[in-house]
């Protein structure tokens, strides 16, 4: 998970309650992506920022989803009210500066949530 | 939109090579690349092709052909620590080519 730093890597929490879920890019980049990963719907593209400006949301499940991204070194995912049905985890990624013809991401470890 | 398939499972011996193929049906093709990833770990990136043909690195290659919408990752000399799943995804015209769209992933189990 070199570059890319997420918190919490688990979280178990109950159907209600706020969730926020944490990334810290180390590396210089421009570009911030969210993704989800469940079993049923594999790998999803929730929403990305370019320049610390969402450009594309559409991914995002519903109005409980939110993202922010106040500067370059700093995005947050949050789910207010989270459901069990937002079980997953979550990555974050930037996109990483080889290959620059390629768009290669860079993962964090990811955030684990469980919502009971 | 953009769809891929894969196999969802593939099972090989150690010392074996094997091929997990990818095809995709996607507006204004950029490029596929391949990311792996472990057991509770993160996707990390293996290779990306942009122009038909094949790229070697190491014991991995990936192949493209454009016109078939196809493309394979092949692993030689497996070895048990390429266990993982293995992930094709497209780079397109949405949003200038800024976006992955992968597939569901193969699950390769390699055995001694």
């Amino acid at each position: 998970d070199a570059g890319v730093i997420q918190s919490p890597r688990h979280e178990v929490t109950e159907m209600g309650q706020e969730v926020t879920l944490r990334c810290k890019p180390i590396s210089g980049h421009n570009s911030l992506f969210w993704y989800r990963q469940t079993m049923m719907r594999g790998l999803e593209l929730l929403i990305y920022f370019n320049n610390n400006v969402p450009i594309d949301d559409s991914g995002m499940p519903e109005d409980r989803f939110s993202a922010k991204m106040p500067n370059a070194s700093f995005s947050t995912l949050k789910i207010q009210p989270s459901e069990p049905r937002d079980s997953a985890v979550y990555f974050c990624a930037i996109r990483d500066g080889r290959l620059s013809g390629a768009n290669v991401l860079t993962f964090g470890a990811g955030s684990r949530l469980t919502v009971l | 939109g953009q769809s891929l398939e894969q196999p969802s499972e593939v099972t090989a011996v150690e010392g074996a090579i094997v091929q997990i193929n990818c095809t995709y049906q996607t507006s204004g093709f950029y490029g596929l690349s391949w990311y792996q990833q472990h057991d509770g770990g993160a996707p990390t990136f293996l290779s990306y092709n942009a122009l038909d043909g094949l790229e070697e690195t190491g014991r991995f290659s990936s192949f493209l052909s454009r016109s078939d919408s196809y493309g394979y990752l092949l692993l030689q000399e497996l070895q048990m620590k390429d266990s993982a799943s293995y992930f094709c995804a497209v780079r397109d015209r949405n949003n200038a080519g800024n976006m992955l769209t992968f597939g569901g992933g193969t699950r390769l189990m390699v055995k001694p």
